[in-house]
């Protein structure tokens, strides 16, 4: 079956970096995504990655390695409103999306 | 302004009752999707639609139904609710086969 499987939770302190993990398992492979919750809001997009390596947009990076199934997704400089889910979600080979149940992440200061 | 809106934001609604929850594009996306949203869990896919006029059955269509008259227009249709309807539901669209989805503001349903 198809898999995607990320950290339920995770604190980290303002002004620090934090890596979310992600692994998956899916039919065929279209490109990574990565998109932020807000509690009580939308999902809003973040980063594709559908080559291996790196993709940075600001203070956030993005990494994917196809062979290994995985990618992270990197934020510097922690700031409280990044208090919010990171959601990973692949497109299989029939381009539909396959969504983890996100990670939570709790920013302190 | 361009983008996607729900309604309504929020009902509560008895089992057994019919209820559309609407969404409405003005983007010109030719893909639409309905998930729902449970703590937990990542957003399923309920059904979608490529283009005007298909439709297609996601991963929990079950007790769900829509329709695609035109580009703009996807409404999402209970029948007759059941307490396990009770969820977030979010109405997205995107140019076909890309993954960067433009997400409704969600429509919080509790059925009792």
């Amino acid at each position: 079956g198809q898999n995607i499987d990320q950290p339920t939770e995770m604190t980290a302190t303002e002004g620090a970096i934090v890596q979310i993990n992600c692994t998956y398992q899916t039919s065929g492979f279209n490109g990574l995504f990565w998109y932020q919750q807000h509690a009580g809001e939308a999902p809003t997009f973040l980063s594709y990655n559908v080559l291996d390596g790196l993709e940075e947009k600001g203070r956030f990076s993005s990494f994917l390695s196809r062979s290994k199934g995985y990618s992270y997704l990197l934020l510097k400089e922690l700031q409280m409103k990044d208090s919010a889910s990171y959601l990973c979600a692949v497109m299989d080979s029939n381009y539909q999306l396959i969504w983890g149940a996100g990670t939570k992440l709790i920013i302190k200061p | 302004i361009a983008g996607i809106t729900q309604a309504p934001t929020s009902q509560i609604l008895a089992a057994g009752r019919r209820m559309t929850l609407r969404c409405t594009q003005d983007m010109r996306h030719n893909a639409m999707y309905w998930y729902r949203q449970d703590l937990g869990l990542g957003l399923r896919l309920i059904h979608y639609s490529n283009t005007a006029g298909t439709t297609g059955k996601g991963e929990v269509p079950d007790g769900y139904s829509v329709s695609r008259a035109n580009t703009d227009d996807f409404p999402l249709t209970l029948a007759s609710a059941v307490p396990s309807q009770t969820s977030v539901y979010f109405c997205a669209s995107s140019l076909q086969n890309t993954g960067e989805l433009f997400f409704g503001e969600g429509s919080r349903l509790t059925v009792l």
